[in-house]
């Protein structure tokens, strides 16, 4: 089965750093673009990185700019999101995301868990 | 900035009902780039519709999506007790790559 399981939540007081990682397996890693996706309790959606194939191009929202860093480990089949100078409003459920690419479009196809984030002193 | 507004906030309706999502974007985007995604409490979202229309893997065919440029809609037919959920619309056109507020689906 086609699978992403996050890993590396938990509490954090404000100003400290947490990484976040993603084993993705059943499916070839390498040849995929990945993605962050975090929410907030009760709140909605918020696309907070993107990493493209090889790892060359990563974007960012400006909320998390400077602060956040993905990265990618292909050999490992893994994804990474080093969180770091952490504030209260970082604090949600965290998503690693598979882009799908076809010719009809692109979509997030695949999401794992979730890893829940919790910034509070 | 593409900002994407989904309306209605909240659709009450019956099982059997047809429900319409709405979801509006600030600027045109490619009809390629706009998803929709279904998110039940406790679970991560769930691909339903990508490129507008085409249903995803496994997504029952009661599910449509329709629209170009700036105006897409989401039509579930004949509703199920499953399909009551919180209903997102997302724009991979342009970074940032933003999703809509939602649109909440409940039993009436």
């Amino acid at each position: 089965e086609v699978q992403l399981v996050e890993s590396g939540g938990g509490l954090v007081q404000p100003g400290g750093s947490l990484r976040l990682s993603c084993a993705a397996s059943e499916f070839t890693f390498r040849t995929y673009e990945m993605n962050w996706v975090r929410q907030a309790p009760g709140k909605g959606l918020e696309w907070i990185s993107h990493i493209s194939i090889g790892g060359s191009t990563k974007y960012y929202p400006d909320s998390v700019k400077g602060r956040f860093t993905i990265s990618r480990d292909d050999a490992k089949n893994s994804l990474f999101l080093q969180m770091n100078s952490l504030r209260a409003e970082d604090t949600a459920v965290y998503y690693c995301v598979r882009l799908y690419t076809s010719s009809s479009g692109k979509a997030f196809d695949i999401w794992g868990q979730g890893t829940m984030v919790t910034v509070s002193s | 900035e593409i900002v994407l507004t989904q309306s209605p906030g909240t659709l009450s309706l019956s099982p059997g009902e047809r429900a319409t999502l709405s979801c509006r974007a600030s600027q045109s985007v490619s009809s390629s780039y706009l998803a929709w995604f279904q998110q039940k409490p406790g679970q991560a979202p769930r691909l339903l519709i990508y490129g507008a229309s085409s249903r995803a893997t496994g997504i029952p065919d009661r599910f449509s999506g329709s629209g170009s440029g700036t105006d897409f809609t989401l039509t579930i037919n004949r509703l199920e007790p499953e399909d009551f959920a919180v209903y997102y619309c997302q724009q991979y056109a342009g970074s940032p790559f933003t999703f809509g507020p939602g649109t909440k689906v409940d039993i009436k």
